[in-house]
């Protein structure tokens, strides 16, 4: 069965720090092109990064403060999250896009 | 930036009803386009990838077509079940981009 189980989301001030980590399982993970995608409280989907073959990218409002990373003999992807800001309270997912999501976990901005 | 567009924004359909939601990308996208479900407080869900393959354990209800900037999915017979939002998403280049969703209720 495939999982993919986030953590590491919370409250956090802004301008602070978190680190989500995505533990995957039931699929070849080191093989697999990997996103986080994050959805902010009653709106849509926003992609926000991936790390396949060809390197690590960034939707522009994250670029220069979110760091994409990934543990292939952990099978786990990682995303650090810098200077972070009220606009970036969301629910984060990490997904094989083409394939399979987690349940996400909650990212809170707020003093 | 590659743009999605979707129409309609919402639509109320009676069980048994065929339903059609389109996604228009602003420039071609050969046919790197998924269709994603997503109801209320749940992850969502792939229903269609590279625009027209049917994912594993999906309902065959659901089909999607397309190719190019143009795409289309289509529930052949509404239930119950099938209400929620619908996605569509472009994984053609980075930055990958998902339209503003479809949200279908059930009369």
């Amino acid at each position: 069965e495939v999982q993919l189980l986030e953590s590491g989301g919370g409250l956090v001030q802004p301008g602070g720090s978190l680190r989500l980590s995505c533990a995957a399982s039931g699929f070849t993970f080191s093989n697999s092109a990997m996103s986080w995608v994050r959805q902010a409280p009653g709106k849509g989907l926003e992609w926000v990064s991936a790390f396949s073959g060809t390197g690590a990218y960034y939707a522009d409002s994250v670029k220069g403060r979110f760091t994409i990373s990934r543990d292939n003999s952990k099978n786990t992807l990682y995303l650090q999250m810098n200077s972070l800001r009220a606009e970036d309270t969301a629910l984060y997912y990490c997904a094989k896009i083409t394939d399979y999501w987690g349940q996400g976990t909650l990212v809170t901005v707020s003093s | 930036d590659i743009q999605m567009t979707q129409s309609p924004s919402s639509l109320s359909a009676s069980v048994g009803d065929r339903v059609t939601i389109t996604c228009r990308a602003s420039q071609g996208i050969t046919n790197s386009l998924i269709w994603l479900q997503q109801k209320p407080g749940k992850a969502p869900k792939s229903l269609i990838y590279a625009a027209s393959s049917l994912q594993s354990g999906v309902p065959s209800k659901f089909s999607g077509s397309g190719s190019g900037t143009d795409f289309t999915l289509t529930i052949s017979s509404l239930q119950p079940e099938d209400f929620g939002t619908y996605y569509c998403l472009q994984y053609k280049s980075y930055p990958f981009t998902f339209g503003p969703g479809t949200k279908v209720d059930i009369k």
